[in-house]
């Protein structure tokens, strides 16, 4: 089933302005992951929180945990064309379950040159 | 890091046959996974591949339909039996480190007729 949900669905911006993602789970977590999916390739991994972290950064990416709330959300700074793609949280349970990640539905970001 | 082959990248299958799919990592993995995605949607994790033992596999997913092998460390492949449209999908191999993150391949695009 999928753990998480993820809003906007799609999110289409101009070319500079900032794109924020939100994502919701429904259970506890070991960590969060972002991951972007270029159209019709793999994923790829942009960033890992754990749950005792609130906030991290990577380049233009900035991602927050708020664990009483469940969510998440994925801020990317100064966006460009080329950061068009889905984007996708994950969550990873922890225990038995350590490595498998659960998806989220997704946002869709276009960004307009 | 670690860079996931797959093989083939697409196919068209006619109804009835099966299929195999390679995933090939350049180095040692901890765990390996395989996803499916449908078009425009999530992921949805089908097993986790186990090293000379079977697979894992998760609620809706049955070894007979998808036998998976992983015989040693890098390698795993999964099969698609007695293929139907339904199974028109995406498969997606990945694999994790100790680090929690996963490395995807391209993915396969099936398609049944």
């Amino acid at each position: 089933s999928q753990q998480g949900e993820e809003d906007p669905q799609a999110l289409s911006i101009q070319e500079g302005e900032n794109a924020t993602m939100n994502c919701s789970y429904k259970t506890s977590i070991n960590n969060l992951q972002w991951y972007r999916q270029n159209s019709g390739r793999g994923l790829v991994h942009l960033i890992l929180i754990r749950s005792n972290e609130r906030e991290k950064h990577s380049g233009r990416l900035r991602v927050t945990l708020d664990t009483s709330k469940k969510s998440s959300s994925l801020l990317i700074t100064a966006s460009r064309a080329a950061d068009t793609a889905s984007y996708f949280c994950a969550t990873d349970e922890g225990g038995t379950s350590y490595g498998k990640l659960t998806f989220g539905q997704g946002t869709i970001l276009t960004v307009h040159p | 890091s670690a860079v996931i082959s797959q093989k083939p990248s697409r196919d068209i299958c006619q109804r009835g046959t099966s299929l195999t799919i390679q995933c090939q990592v350049d180095s040692q993995v901890t765990m390996m996974f395989w996803y499916r995605q449908q078009p425009g949607q999530s992921l949805t994790l089908i097993a986790t591949a186990n090293q000379g033992s079977e697979a894992t596999y998760e609620s809706g997913f049955v070894i007979d339909k998808f036998p998976i092998s992983r015989p040693n460390l890098t390698f795993s492949t999964l099969t698609v039996s007695n293929m139907s449209p339904e199974d028109s999908s995406i498969y997606l191999c990945s694999a994790s480190k100790m680090t929690g993150e996963l490395f995807f391949g391209e993915g396969s695009r099936l398609t049944v007729l």
